[in-house]
């Protein structure tokens, strides 16, 4: 069965500093992958998605995410962390192989110090 | 604006009692989800819709039941025979079901059991 992990449940980093939560997933050949974020007690938001075409795709917010086919990973960066990036992150993948329905990681909860 | 609302932000349901989590998107989206957030689990599927009229089971479907008979409406009741209901239900919609679409979510309902 599809598959979606994050392996990190915590990540805490220093204002100012780079950024990179991983997801790993176990899919078809033609994956479709987002990344969410969610602040406490809300809905989830669309940070960035990759369908197709250059690996590497730019998002909200000073984020990005690189599509890597060998690895079966589209890991999130931001090179430089501010405070208001404090939230929970969630990778999702797609596949028409399993009827368009997408499946979420567990999350990634972010902390940022001062 | 565009988008979609959940009503109730809080519901507390009585032991036996079916409640009903409103669902309503204007952004004349075809396909409509149902997901249940716990704790350190991510987003489970407990419903889909991709067409007015017609719906399909998610993962989690036990003791909950839903209806479409509007595009812009996909309400979900939680019945009596689901015996651990605590959690944050948020809805989501995606232009088509017939393809893997960016979901779009809405604020959520936290639904807790008095």
């Amino acid at each position: 069965a599809q598959s979606v992990t994050q392996p990190d449940i915590h990540i805490t980093v220093s204002e100012g500093a780079s950024l990179e939560l991983r997801c790993n997933y176990s899919y078809g050949a033609t994956p479709y992958l987002f990344w969410y974020v969610q602040s406490p007690g809300q809905g989830l938001q669309l940070l960035l998605k990759y369908f197709s075409g250059d690996t590497l795709v730019q998002g909200i917010k000073g984020f990005e995410a690189e599509f890597k086919r060998s690895q079966s990973s589209f890991n999130l960066r931001k090179p430089s962390v501010h405070w208001s990036d404090a939230a929970e992150y969630f990778c999702a993948v797609g596949d028409r192989e399993y009827g368009n329905k997408l499946v979420f990681g567990a999350g990634t909860i972010l902390r940022v110090k001062s | 604006d565009g988008g979609i609302t959940q009503s109730p932000k809080y519901l507390f349901r009585k032991e036996g009692q079916n409640v009903t989590l409103s669902c309503e998107q204007n952004l004349n989206h075809d396909a409509m989800y149902w997901y249940r957030q716990d704790p350190g689990q991510g987003l489970r599927l407990i419903y889909y819709s991709q067409i007015v009229n017609d719906f399909q089971k998610g993962d989690i479907a036990e003791g909950y039941s839903v209806s479409r008979e509007k595009k812009e409406s996909f309400p979900l009741t939680v019945t009596s025979a689901q015996k651990n209901p605590t959690a944050f239900y948020l809805c989501a919609s995606s232009m088509e079901g017939a393809r893997v679409e960016t979901q779009y979510f809405g604020p959520g309902t936290r639904l807790l059991v008095l």
